[in-house]
């Protein structure tokens, strides 16, 4: 059964660099695309991007090209660098399978972000 | 403000049938299948319906889901008061092509009286 835990500071600097990592147990990295979504304190979901196993990405647009995502094939991983960050980028941010049209069927239990000085 | 549009709330009593809806339009809902995920407070979201209407191995038959040109409707039947959470519907967006972005509605919060 494939499992996702994300991992990364909890407190961010604004200005700086959220860098943030799925590790994926229980199952290979390939053949599927993998993806950010992050919930803001009370808000909804927002979807940040994907990236597919051969390593082509995907973002929202409202990330204005601050968003990164990348893969670690040898340590069963994926990142999120999130640039320039601000309080606007708190929230919880879960890492999840992407089954394009079928949807996120797996997802991690979500780690908290806190953008502060 | 979120391209798929939900109700901010829905709530009925245990035993009782709900209905939550989703409105989106021709480049969400009317092109794009459309997925339901439940998420309960500090639990990750979990998906209960995918390809409009087709649930994951391990999803009661309680939950269905139906979508009709531009809007889609998930229905719980026998409530229960584990069902309490929040219910995102989710599509592609194909207004920019075909790079998405991918939306989901604002959430519903289900109550079970």
């Amino acid at each position: 059964q494939v499992h996702l835990q994300e991992s990364g500071p909890g407190l961010v600097r604004p200005s700086e660099t959220l860098s943030l990592t799925c590790t994926v147990s229980g199952g290979a990295i390939s053949p599927y695309h993998w993806g950010w979504i992050r919930q803001p304190p009370g808000k909804g979901l927002e979807w940040l991007g994907y990236i597919y196993y051969i390593g082509s990405t995907n973002y929202n647009p409202s990330l204005k090209s601050r968003g990164i995502i990348s893969l670690d094939m040898s340590k069963n991983q994926f990142s999120l660098n999130l640039t320039s960050v601000t309080a606007a980028d708190t929230g919880v941010y879960y890492c999840a399978r992407y089954l394009l049209t079928d949807g996120f069927d797996i997802w991690g239990p979500g780690t908290i972000v806190t953008v502060s000085p | 403000q979120s391209v798929l549009t939900q109700p901010p709330s829905v709530s009925a009593a245990p035993g009782q049938r709900v209905t939550i809806y989703c409105s989106g339009s021709t480049s969400t809902i009317g092109k794009n299948f459309v997925s339901w995920y439940q998420h309960l407070p500090g639990r990750a979201p979990r998906l209960l319906i995918y390809g409009n209407d087709k649930r994951p191995s391990g999803i009661p038959d309680r939950f269905s889901a139906s979508k009709s040109g531009t809007s889609a409707t998930l229905a719980i039947t026998g409530l229960q008061t584990g069902d309490e959470a929040d219910y995102y519907c989710g599509a592609w967006d194909s207004n920019l092509g075909a790079g998405g972005p991918w939306v989901f509605g604002g959430g519903t919060k289900l109550t079970v009286l």
